[in-house]
């Protein structure tokens, strides 16, 4: 199946700086890639995400981008606001086909005041 | 739209007893997903239904796990014989039906279950 790895674990950054956050997977053939925010105690709500026919996406603080020779997506936030502290899931979907994710093991960020 | 329903909210068991965790879709979604996710750690795949058929289950434990999404009501996670190692929240998802191979659609999360195994 998929594996799907993400990097780093925990990132602390300034009220007002950007954050960015990595993942890799492994099967070239997966073609979605969805980012989950997590809140303490909440539901992971999908945030962005991006199909492999495109490179990057943005949607106002937040930006998407696939290297899909490289075979990794990175999370870009910038002018990080406190309420962006949370826990943040990359994924992909698994080898073979069907609507199930592989999940990275999550980045807590913390946004500094 | 209420979104994904998912009772109980919190669980209390004894090892040895049974689990039921209920997930109800968001509306005109056909697809049920299971994840569950240990103390900070990612969410693992358990299955994959749609009403009255498992599609993927290779994610669930050989045994005590099972799964259905019955023709009316909710999708059931059930956990027979629950041992310490089963605390954990269990997440439920639902999509709209996937179009075929390679085709994805946005799976929404409900509140999860969180279970602890006394």
């Amino acid at each position: 199946g998929e594996n799907v790895e993400q990097h780093p674990s925990t990132l602390s950054v300034q009220e007002g700086d950007s954050a960015v956050i990595k993942c890799t997977y492994s099967d070239s053939a997966s073609n979605y890639f969805p980012w989950y925010k997590q809140e303490l105690g909440k539901r992971p709500q999908l945030i962005i995400d991006i199909r492999s026919n495109v490179g990057e996406k943005k949607d106002q603080r937040i930006a998407v981008t696939l290297n899909k020779t490289a075979k990794h997506f990175s999370l870009h936030i910038t002018e990080t606001q406190p309420e962006d502290s949370a826990v943040y899931f990359c994924a992909a979907p698994f080898t073979g086909g069907g609507n199930k994710l592989t999940f990275g093991t999550g980045t807590q960020l913390k946004v500094e005041l | 739209n209420a979104g994904v329903m998912q009772n109980p909210r919190h669980l209390v068991r004894r090892r040895g007893q049974e689990a039921r965790l209920r997930c109800s879709p968001m509306k005109g979604h056909s697809h049920v997903y299971w994840y569950r996710q240990l103390p900070e750690e990612g969410l693992k795949f358990m299955v994959y239904l749609q009403k009255e058929n498992i599609i993927d289950e290779s994610g669930m434990p050989k045994e005590r796990f099972s799964a259905e999404f019955p023709k009316e009501g909710p999708s059931i996670l059930r956990i027979q014989q629950v041992v310490r190692g089963d605390s954990a929240a269990y997440f439920c998802a639902s999509s709209e039906m996937v179009a075929g191979v390679g085709s994805y659609n946005e799976q929404f999360f409900g509140p999860g279950t969180r279970l602890t195994v006394l």
